[in-house]
Formats: C-alpha cells, structure tokens, sequence
C-alpha cells in the first residue's frame, strides 16, 4: 500500500499569509489526490480531487499541485476561517490513504 | 440536498459486537460507492472500508480484515458496517462517506459527501 507523509504537522501563520502544506507518496500515486479541511467536531470537507481540481464552491484561494510523488495544497491568503487541519488523501481501485494531517493555526 | 445520517454507535466491551447504519438521501445511492471512515479521539482519519455501488466488490483496511463486514441495501439507500470482536484500539468516530463516480470505477474516488458520524466506545 501507498504511504502518504504530510508536512508540517503543525503551522502557524497570520491572515493574509500564503500557506503550502507538502504531501509525499512512498510510490507514484500518479494524481489521485484529495484534499480535506476538518475543523473540530465537524465531518472533514472535499476540497480538491485529482491534485488539482476544485471542488465546487471551495473558495479559489485553495489550490493544489503535483503529480507522482509530491503535492502541495496551497492557501493563497489565509483567512480566519482557514483554521482547521488538512488531510491528503490518495484513491485508486480499493485502495484510500491518507496523510497524518496538518493543523493550520492563525497567529 | 444530499445527506448521509450514521446511527448505531455506543459503548460495547471487548468482543462485543455492533451494527453501524448509513442513510443516505438526495442521490441515486446506487450508483456510487461507499466508504466508512473512522477517527480515534484526538487523531487523524482511517479508511475503513469500503464498497462498490452494486454492492458486489467490498474490501477492507488490514487491521480490520475479518473482524468487520461492510454491505448496502440499495432498495433501501441504507449502508451498513457489522463490527465484530472489538477491540479498544476500535473505539473511534465512524463516518460514512460517497465516493465520487466520473470514471465509473467501482470503488469510485474521493469522497465528497460525509456524514457526522456515530460513536463507537469499546471499553469494560
């Protein structure tokens, strides 16, 4: 099975900032990739598919990139809402892998 | 509006067994897959399992192969998760989820509808 590694676990970063979290593969995962936002006590939340695509009514400040091995999720200007954790996620046939997560903190 | 409403969780003991339910509303539930997604108290996501809209191909994560079934009546719009001998490493927030269906996979793709999630707690 594919392993799927985020970086940071942890970020902090002020409104306006532009945020990149980085998901790695243990092997190509060519560009089934998800993107979630979870925030506490809710359902995590589609907000990319396959590395790139934006999920309809997701905000255009999110964006993500990659293929193979490495992808970012992108926040081109956080805002306070962003506050949340992130998950990557990778799809193909039976198989669902995702990332550890990383908790996105307004300073 | 598409919903998914989990229900089924509660406190069980060691090998003890339970029967989560799904019901979903707003799509032709056949004609997608569906997953299970769980998460322990202070951690991150899990696959679980997962099943084809038909309802034929099912498969499940290695640490629970064996000890849990996933199935779907699609008379009813209702996905089903039979959990047995479990375990205290079990006790999670269990979600279910639709999977995304644009290249006709059976397993389909990401998951872009989840439910909130019922409560299993294992402990004696």
């Amino acid at each position: 099975d594919i392993q799927m590694t985020q970086s940071p676990f942890t970020l902090s970063a002020s409104v306006g900032d532009r945020v990149t979290i980085t998901c790695r593969a243990s092997q190509s995962a060519s560009s089934w990739l998800a993107w979630y936002q979870q925030k506490p006590g809710k359902a995590p939340k589609l907000l990319i598919y396959k590395a790139s695509s934006l999920e309809s009514g997701v905000p255009s400040r999110f964006s993500g990139s990659g293929s193979g091995t490495e992808f970012t999720l992108t926040i081109s200007s956080l805002q306070p809402d962003d506050s949340a954790t992130y998950y990557c996620q990778h799809y193909n046939g039976f198989s669902r892998t995702f990332g550890q997560g990383t908790k996105v903190e307004i300073k | 509006e598409l919903q998914l409403l989990e229900s089924g969780g509660g406190l069980v003991q060691p090998g003890g067994s339970l029967r989560l339910s799904c019901a979903a509303s707003g799509f032709t539930f056949s004609t997608y897959a569906m997953s299970w997604v769980r998460q322990a108290p202070g951690k991150g996501l899990e696959w679980v399992s997962i099943i084809s809209g038909s309802g034929d191909n099912t498969y499940n994560a290695d640490s629970v192969k064996g000890r849990f079934t996933i199935s779907r009546d699609n008379s009813k719009n209702t996905l089903s998760l039979q959990v047995n001998s479990l375990r205290a490493e079990d006790t999670a927030l269990y979600y279910c989820a639709k999977a995304q269906n644009t290249y006709n996979w059976d397993y389909g793709e990401a998951f872009d509808v989840w439910g909130q999630g019922t409560m299993v707690t294992v402990s004696s």
